[in-house]
Parts: structure tokens; C-alpha cells; sequence
């Protein structure tokens, strides 16, 4: 069975940083793109990046692009997001989701339940 | 910058057929993806590819797309049919975007 656990989310002040985490198991990690969505309070999903699977490749949304950095570890199974310079329209429910690179289209077949993120003074 | 767009709302009786549509330039050359997503939980893939059900997915759940719009058909809806449903798709450039969501009321 596929898991995805996301853990790291939290109360951050403007400007400050947050690392999140996604553990993943029931599939061979390494093979698959990974990718983030969040969903900000009330609104709907906005993908924020993903990275190959050996990480040489990695992609971001442009609202994002600068301040935060997508990794991932396959030696532990785990897909990590560095938010840096954190802003107010940042707060969301961030979304760790296995990303499915097929001929016909590129989806997101897994998700994890998510980690909240609030980005308050 | 691309754009997916969905009704805010749809409502429904129980047994009723309920349509959800997604219109978007680039869906007569893209799939379309549906993920329902209800209170409190995380999104879950319904349809893939216009009109494939990943396993466990009920049957009353189908999908189609012409031209540009594609069509989320819940065929008898039910109570815990209600939720949130998202369309997602990607432009020619490879960005991925989701719609603004549907609440399907069934009541």
C-alpha cells in the first residue's frame, strides 16, 4: 500500500524558515517524481514544485521560485521542501504527492493527508 | 497564464445524475485529471485520463472531454459522493494547473 506522512508544519513568523518532510512506503521511491501541492485555507490546490527521481531535475512555481528548494533522499525514502522567506500567502496545507510522468500525461496519483503551515506574527 | 474552469457549485438529489465540467483551451489536446477531495481530508485521483477509473473507484464515477470542456458524471449520486472535485490538466508548456474546485452538495 502506498504511504505518504508528511511532519514538519508549524506556526512561523514572516521572514523566518520551515523544513517539511514526506516519508514514503509501499512503492519503490526511486522511481517515481515527487512533487508538493498546498491548499491555502478555503482555496484550492496550486502545485508548488517536484524533482526527478535522482534529483537533477527540479521545478517550481514562479511565487515560489528563489525562496523555497525541493530534495529528496532516496536512501531513506524521504522528500523534503526547505521554505525559506516565508510569507502570509504561504500558509497552506502543504501536500506531498507521488508524481506520475506517463507518455499520455503527467498527474499525481498519491497524496499524503498534509502538513499545516501558518505563516503568522 | 492557463486556466481551468469549473462551476463553483453543483447540488444534487440522492439517485440524481450529477455533471461537473472543467473548460480549458488546451483539453482538446491534453488529458484531463479528477480528484475529489472531501472535508477535511486529502485530495483522491477519481479519473485519469479523461475517462479511466483507478481501481476501487466506484462505477458510478465516469469521466469524457470533447473539444474543450471534459465532464466529471457521478451516475446516482450519493450522500458521500459530497465534496470537493478539482480537474487538473497541463498546457502545452508543461505547467500544471487544477481548476477552482466544485462543491457537490448531495441532498
Amino acid at each position: 500500500e502506498v504511504q505518504l506522512v508528511e511532519s514538519g508544519g508549524g506556526l512561523v513568523q514572516p521572514g523566518g524558515s520551515l523544513r517539511l518532510s514526506c516519508a514514503a512506503s509501499g512503492f519503490t521511491f526511486s522511481s517515481y517524481w515527487m512533487s508538493w501541492v498546498r491548499q491555502a485555507p478555503g482555496k484550492g490546490l496550486e502545485w508548488v514544485a517536484n524533482i526527478k527521481q535522482d534529483g537533477s531535475e527540479k521545478y517550481y512555481v514562479d511565487s515560489v521560485k528563489g525562496r523555497f528548494t525541493i530534495s529528496r533522499d532516496n536512501a531513506k525514502n524521504s522528500l523534503y521542501l526547505q521554505m525559506n522567506s516565508l510569507r502570509a500567502e504561504d500558509t497552506a496545507v502543504y501536500y506531498c504527492a507521488r508524481d506520475l510522468q506517463a507518455v499520455a500525461g503527467i498527474y499525481f496519483d498519491y497524496w499524503g493527508q498534509g502538513t499545516l503551515v501558518t505563516v503568522s506574527s | 497564464s492557463y486556466e481551468l474552469t469549473q462551476p463553483p457549485s453543483v447540488s444534487v438529489s440522492p439517485g440524481q445524475t450529477a455533471r461537473i465540467t472543467c473548460s480549458g483551451d488546451a483539453l482538446p489536446k491534453k488529458y484531463a485529471y479528477w480528484y475529489q477531495q472531501k472535508s477535511g481530508q486529502a485530495p483522491v485521483l477519481v479519473i485519469y485520463e479523461d475517462s479511466k477509473r483507478p481501481s476501487g473507484i466506484p462505477e458510478r464515477f465516469s469521466g469524457s472531454s470533447s473539444g474543450t470542456m471534459a465532464t466529471l458524471t457521478i451516475s446516482g449520486a450519493q450522500v458521500e459522493d459530497e465534496a470537493d472535485y478539482y480537474c487538473y490538466s497541463t498546457d502545452s508548456s508543461g505547467s500544471r494547473v487544477f481548476g477552482g474546485g466544485t462543491k457537490l452538495t448531495v441532498l
